[in-house]
């Protein structure tokens, strides 16, 4: 089975403050891809990064960066110096080796406040 | 540029009225997903089809039915909307694990 928690369902912060995103999953595969997507009020779900099991090196994009670490199941992600476009809702989602669904967290909505 | 194109955006339809929304794709990607979401609530695989193969999730009602013509498109049809219904729908692609790229949604509203 497979599971993702997102804890924390709501955050504002005020702009151009740092914010971490959390994120657990549960698996029994050796081999799976986790993902963060941003769902902006509009409704479209944007991919902001996919990870595989395989690879636990952090990422840092511009001001977006991701902290995986399997030894404690968690995906998380950090927006340094928030804009008030950073306003939405995150989810993170995992999906396995020859599945074909991706399984999501319930999300967080961020509030960036000018 | 390629992508996954919904058609319309929003659609409003009357309670118990058959309605069909839409999706295409020019990623030549095999597999295609529909998803619902309900209000702050996450996206829920309805079904997908790999290929011309069509997997229904366990727990997707009825009243919903896919149709995929051909590599590019697919159709989610639901057949007598309720108003529990009323949700984003959103499909996706994937050519493999770990490649899925979505669509804009359509936002169904029930009246």
């Amino acid at each position: 089975a497979q599971k993702v928690t997102q804890a924390q369902t709501e955050i504002s912060v005020v702009e151009k403050e740092d914010v971490t995103l959390d994120c657990v999953y549960e698996t029994r595969d050796t081999t799976y891809y986790l993902f963060w997507y941003k769902q902006p009020p509009s409704g479209e779900l944007v991919f902001l990064i996919r990870r595989n099991s395989f690879d636990e090196q952090n990422e840092i994009s511009g001001r977006y960066s991701w902290n995986f670490q399997k030894s404690t199941s968690s995906f998380n992600f950090t927006i340094t110096a928030s804009q008030v476009v950073d306003s939405a809702v995150y989810f993170c989602a995992l999906t396995q080796t020859g599945a074909n669904n991706l399984f999501f967290g319930t999300g967080t909505r961020l509030t960036v406040i000018p | 540029d390629a992508m996954v194109i919904q058609n319309p955006r929003y659609q409003v339809t009357q309670f118990g009225k058959p309605v069909t929304l839409s999706c295409s794709q020019t990623l030549n990607h095999n597999v295609m997903y529909w998803y619902q979401q309900k209000s702050s609530q996450a996206p829920k695989l309805l079904f997908h089809y790999y290929d011309k193969d069509f997997n229904n999730e366990a727990d997707t009602p009825d009243n919903f039915q896919s149709r995929r013509p051909n590599t590019s498109f697919c159709f989610l049809d639901i057949r007598s909307p309720g108003l529990g219904d009323a949700a984003m729908y959103l499909c996706a692609t994937s050519r493999r694990v770990g490649g899925y790229t979505f669509g804009s949604g359509t936002r169904l509203t029930v009246v």
